[in-house]
């Protein structure tokens, strides 16, 4: 089954730089990557997803970029702000096949001021 | 808005105890999921449902059952609590089983 590696655990940037996390996956047949936002106390959001038939999406601060030959993908973080400061997770999918999303185990991000 | 919603936000019990945690969501979808979230061990899959009355065994889904008698409810059962099932219990729903999923607001479980 599908295998999802997140890296790093824990990211700590200065107000105004940007932050990196990195996911890869293991079963090729994915096709659906989401990731998602949870602050302190409350739910995981999804806050960007993408395909496989595209390799980047951007969404104001946010992007994402895919490289389904390597089997990895990225959210990529500009001009982080303090509100930013959450649990990131990445997930895999095969959205035609009967699985569900596959986490990763999350990267704690901390935006210092 | 897809809306999900659990039970109880706290929830204290004792060893032994029969435990029932129930989600609802309101969008009519097919797929509902239980989770358990531990620091530094992520989202850990416990069961889904693919259909009322249809169940599947998620990573752990050891001293768990669950139920799903209406489409639009799914109830995990603890049998018999334990102290390592404290934690903290997230439900989700999902139109397809491969897509985004949406997240009630969790339950924290202590069990004493």
């Amino acid at each position: 089954g599908e295998n999802v590696e997140q890296h790093p655990s824990t990211l700590s940037v200065q107000e105004g730089d940007s932050a990196v996390i990195k996911c890869t996956y293991s079963d090729s047949a994915s096709n659906y990557f989401p990731w998602y936002k949870q602050e302190l106390g409350k739910r995981p959001q999804l806050i960007i997803d993408i395909r496989s038939n595209v390799g980047e999406k951007k969404d104001q601060r946010i992007a994402v970029t895919l490289n389904k030959t390597a089997k990895h993908f990225s959210l990529h973080i500009t001009e982080t702000q303090p509100e930013d400061s959450a649990v990131y997770f990445c997930a895999a999918s095969n959205e035609l096949g009967n699985t569900p999303l596959v986490f990763g185990k999350g990267t704690r991000l901390s935006v210092i001021a | 808005d897809v809306k999900v919603t659990q039970s109880s936000r706290y929830l204290v019990k004792r060893t032994g105890e029969k435990v029932f945690l129930e989600c609802v969501q309101d969008m009519d979808h097919e797929n509902m999921f239980w989770y358990r979230q531990d620091p530094g061990l992520g989202l850990r899959l416990i069961y889904f449902s693919y259909d009322v009355k249809m169940k599947e065994k998620g990573d752990i889904p050891e001293g768990y059952s669950v139920s799903r008698e209406k489409k639009e409810r799914f109830s995990l059962i603890l049998e018999s609590a334990s102290t390592n099932q404290t934690s903290m219990y997230l439900c989700a729903s999902s139109k397809d089983s491969g897509e985004t999923q949406y997240f009630g607001p969790g339950t924290r479980l202590l069990v004493l």
